[in-house]
């Protein structure tokens, strides 16, 4: 069964502190891996999708990564800012096989920026 | 250049009741998926329209369906309602169906079953 774990399930830190978020799958083989980011009551918005074969991608303060080999990602957040916060959702999508298209989410990381 | 738009935005129905659930995606978007957020769950994939068609199904029993119309737009069908059904269901829309283009949600229907 496809998994997707993402931890920690919550995160303080204070504004202008830098965090890590991570993002460990089983999905295999995969065609993209999405970082999204979700406000209260708001739709996802997305912040970095990555192949298979990508090992960065940058947003902004956002920062993506992947290790293919370990099956982990990780968002790093530069200089946060009080509007970072939010549920950080991490999805991996597998390869189109036999018309079958099931993408699996984590359960988020909620971070909390504080002042 | 407007948003996914979803409506209505909130929902009450009953037990047993069936409700229907609209999306407008973003213009020129072909592809329009709906989710499922049940709270204290991750996002569950339900279905995935593209040129009218469905292109696949999550894991729901059958009395979750939809349809896309030909300007693109969709709605999400849910019958025999039952109160694990209470959710924020999530419209997305893409340019092109199953790649590497982002997905733009809207901001969901929160539906409630008394």
């Amino acid at each position: 069964k496809n998994q997707v774990e993402q931890s920690p399930q919550s995160l303080i830190i204070l504004e202008g502190k830098n965090c890590t978020l991570q993002c460990n799958y089983t999905v295999s083989p995969f065609s993209n891996l999405r970082w999204y980011k979700q406000d209260t009551g708001r739709g996802p918005v997305s912040l970095t999708i990555m192949t298979f074969s990508e090992n960065t991608k940058s947003n902004g303060r956002y920062t993506a990564t992947l290790d293919a080999d370990t099956k982990q990602s990780s968002l790093h957040i530069t200089a946060s800012q009080l509007s970072d916060s939010a549920s950080y959702i991490c999805v991996v999508t597998p390869v189109l096989s036999g018309g079958s298209y099931i993408p699996t989410f984590g359960r988020g990381t909620s971070l909390i920026v504080h002042p | 250049e407007a948003g996914v738009t979803q409506s209505p935005t909130h929902l009450i129905k009953t037990r047993g009741q069936q409700a229907t659930l609209r999306c407008s995606p973003i213009s020129g978007h072909t592809s329009v998926y709906w989710y499922q957020q049940a709270l204290g769950l991750g996002l569950q994939f339900l279905l995935w329209y593209d040129e009218g068609e469905e292109r696949n199904r999550g894991n729901f029993p059958p009395r979750f369906s939809g349809r896309q119309f030909p300007n693109y737009s969709s709605e999400l069908n849910v019958n025999a309602l039952e109160l694990e059904d209470s959710a924020l269901y999530l419209c997305a829309s893409s340019l092109e169906g199953y790649s590497n283009q982002p997905q733009h949600f809207g901001d969901g229907t929160r539906l409630s079953i008394l």
